[in-house]
């Protein structure tokens, strides 16, 4: 049972532009969500992340919408660069610290 | 650089065995969990330890255990192993409020 979905498990966007990545959820219980960065032959690398009751959070170049109507949140980058080209995952949590992930997305930056 | 170490970063081991991953936390963090990476599963949450005691389980075999020692690092203990065994393994540590886990390297284990 997945509780978290990554539809699009890949994305290509060019340097400068923005990158939006999506992420849907079934469990309505989620208090916490999160997005972290994975590089090859690295650990996830945590990026940014909304408690359930905001709708937006703001972090330099990343924004985080979560629109709980619709159980549904996204990540903005902007502007994209190539050193962002990575396996982006997005994670609930029901505030316990279990982590439920979503099969990731693969960014690629182009120049 | 998460804080988080984990050995060994490598595992090459044969089917039937038992290996033995080991993580430290970041400093001061209480809380450890392991997740499990396998190319057809994602990330999948095994289990957590909170300040020594077992917090929270999730899709972890009964062939598997871990366990968290007074300094707080951890170990989990993965024994007659199978090839679909084979996977990356994560730990994560995080402080009280829990919901911001860092992540250790990871140890690649392949079973032959």
């Amino acid at each position: 049972d997945q509780q978290v979905k990554q539809n699009s498990p890949s994305l290509s966007v060019q340097e400068g532009r923005i990158s939006i990545l999506n992420c849907d959820y079934t469990n309505s219980m989620f208090d916490y969500f999160l997005w972290y960065k994975k590089y090859p032959a690295e650990g996830p690398t945590f990026l940014i992340s909304i408690s359930s009751i905001k709708d937006k959070n703001e972090d330099g170049r990343f924004t985080v919408f979560l629109n709980k109507s619709a159980k549904h949140l996204s990540l903005h980058i902007v502007p994209s660069q190539p050193g962002d080209s990575a396996v982006y995952f997005c994670a609930g949590t029901e505030g316990w610290g279990k982590l439920q992930f979503g099969s990731g997305t693969q960014v690629v930056v182009t120049p | 650089d998460s804080g988080v170490t984990q050995t060994p970063k490598h595992l090459i081991t044969a089917t039937g065995q038992r290996v033995t991953l080991r993580c430290s936390p970041r400093s001061g963090d209480l809380s450890v969990y392991w997740y499990q990476q396998s190319l057809d599963q994602g990330l999948q949450f095994l289990i957590q330890y909170y300040n020594g005691e077992e917090r929270a389980k999730g899709n972890i075999l009964e062939r598997f255990s871990a366990q968290q020692f007074p300094d707080l690092h951890s170990e989990l203990n993965l024994s007659s192993l199978e090839l679909g065994d084979s996977a990356l393994y994560f730990c994560a540590s995080s402080d009280a409020r829990a919901e911001e886990q860092y992540f250790g390297p990871g140890t690649r284990l392949t079973v032959t």
